[in-house]
């Protein structure tokens, strides 16, 4: 099965812009999809598709996708986005489906 | 309300089996794939095994084949994780979770609150 690749840490000041990024070469083939995770509760889908949000998720959050890396953007980040994230594909194959390490953002 | 309830988590001597389950409410799960997902303590999140919508096609991740499988009864809207001869590193919160694409995407728009698993003698 294929990889995804993310970056362990990233910060970001309060209210400026941050992108996580995502790179594995299934995404060459299939759109990632986002979950933000914090501490203690289960992971939240946030961003799916080419660039699509969930009910419920502000529009700070926005996706994008470049050949094998796929993007996570918070545009004004928010204390409470402080939290895991965490990128899924499908592998290569199709067969499985595979999540990128996850990073772990700070809001300063 | 629409949610997913996992149970049957505890502790487990390795060799030995254990069955989770996930309660749906307010959702039919045979109107979607339906997916296990597995944090050990610390750690990121890993794919566990998923069953399509039909409930024809079931696919698991390479460290869990041969060992795991994944079923479900429509008549109590209840997914299982049957875990056979369990080792240490099959320690974890393990999550259900419900995905929504009809498509080749597959994502998760719903997830359980998970339940502990400990493998340990």
């Amino acid at each position: 099965s294929s990889e995804l690749t993310q970056d362990p840490n990233v910060s970001v000041a309060l209210g400026q812009t941050v992108r996580i990024t995502c790179q594995g070469d299934s995404l060459r083939s299939y759109y990632a999809s986002w979950y933000r995770q914090r501490p203690g509760q289960a992971p939240v889908l946030v961003i799916y598709g080419e660039n699509n949000r969930p009910s419920g998720i502000p529009d700070r959050f926005s996706g994008s996708n470049s050949g094998n890396t796929a993007s996570l953007t918070i545009t004004g980040a928010q204390a409470e986005d402080e939290a895991d994230y965490y990128c899924k594909s499908r592998d290569s194959s199709g067969n499985q489906v595979v999540f990128g390490g996850g990073t772990r953002l700070a809001v300063l | 309300q629409v949610q997913l309830v996992e149970s049957g988590g505890g502790v487990v001597q390795p060799g030995r089996s254990l069955r989770l389950s996930c309660a749906a409410s307010a959702f039919t799960l045979r109107a979607y794939g339906m997916h296990w997902v597995r944090q050990a303590p610390g750690k990121g999140l890993e794919w566990v095994a998923a069953m399509s919508a039909d409930g024809r096609d079931k696919l698991f991740a390479d460290s869990v084949e041969g060992r795991f499988t994944i079923s479900r009864d429509t008549s109590k809207n209840a997914l299982y994780l049957q875990m056979n001869t369990v080792r240490a590193d099959d320690t974890a919160l393990y999550y259900c979770a419900r995905n929504s694409d009809p498509g080749s995407t597959w994502f998760f728009d719903l997830w359980g609150r998970g339940t502990l698993v400990i493998v340990s003698s």
